[in-house]
């Protein structure tokens, strides 16, 4: 079973400029989620999708960050305008739908550095 | 609001010897589960050992198992017959029982370094 898809691996952009994060969750995995880890801290949920539909996105800077999950499968991380603070690693996640204790599998992450 | 809190921002442990890593943890919920992840270099997080709230029984899986003291609210791992390959970042997470969005609260992390 391959794993949760992430791209671009690393990304360096200057402040003020956009950038865009792609996640492939495992086939078959209803749930997906995206979280932002900053250096030395542990990973924070940013949003959540069930299928197509979010389910929670309260900590989600929505004056910046927009995320879509066209379709219920792939996902889109945006942020525009970036800025310094949005350094980070992105990771992404996805859950088969089943019982409560389904696990999370997680992707490599895509490590964000704004300069 | 449920807290996550690890203590220990690194550890060392040499090869072949046991290390704890503590984590503790606030709620007012009864029924949740308890998480070990394990975040190496590559930064792919990998499911270390769970543990259900209403489970009395310490999980373990094969070198790796939990001390679990729910009136104390502490989640401790032990790693067992330490190897190179368990030098990484380990979390602590919680999730509640009853949340349908399955949202992992996570810790700061503790660093594992293993000395040959």
């Amino acid at each position: 079973e391959a794993g949760v898809a992430q791209s671009p691996r690393y990304k360096i952009i200057e402040k003020r400029q956009s950038v865009a994060f792609w996640c492939n969750p495992i086939s078959g995995h209803a749930t997906l989620y995206w979280y932002q880890q900053i250096l030395g801290q542990g990973p924070k949920l940013l949003i959540q999708f069930q299928n197509n539909g979010v389910v929670d996105d309260s900590q989600l800077p929505k004056d910046r960050f927009s995320a879509e999950r066209l379709k219920g499968v792939d996902s889109t991380l945006k942020i525009q305008p970036a800025k310094l603070e949005d350094s980070a690693v992105y990771l992404c996640a996805s859950r088969r739908r089943g019982g409560p204790g389904d696990t999370q599998y997680f992707g490599p992450g895509t490590r964000l550095t704004v300069l | 609001a449920q807290t996550v809190t690890q203590s220990q921002p690194e550890m060392s442990v040499q090869e072949a010897e046991t290390v704890t890593l503590s984590c503790t943890y606030d709620t007012s919920e009864s029924d949740y589960y308890l998480f070990w992840y394990k975040q190496p270099p590559s930064r792919q997080m990998i499911l270390v050992i769970r543990q259900e709230a209403y489970k009395q029984q310490n999980a373990t899986e094969n070198r790796f198992s939990v001390n679990f003291q729910k009136a104390a609210k502490s989640f401790s791992l032990k790693i067992s017959d330490s190897q190179l390959g368990d030098a990484a970042m380990y979390f602590c997470a919680y999730r509640r029982l009853n949340n349908a969005g399955n949202m992992l609260t996570f810790g700061g992390g503790t660093r594992l370094m293993v000395k040959p």
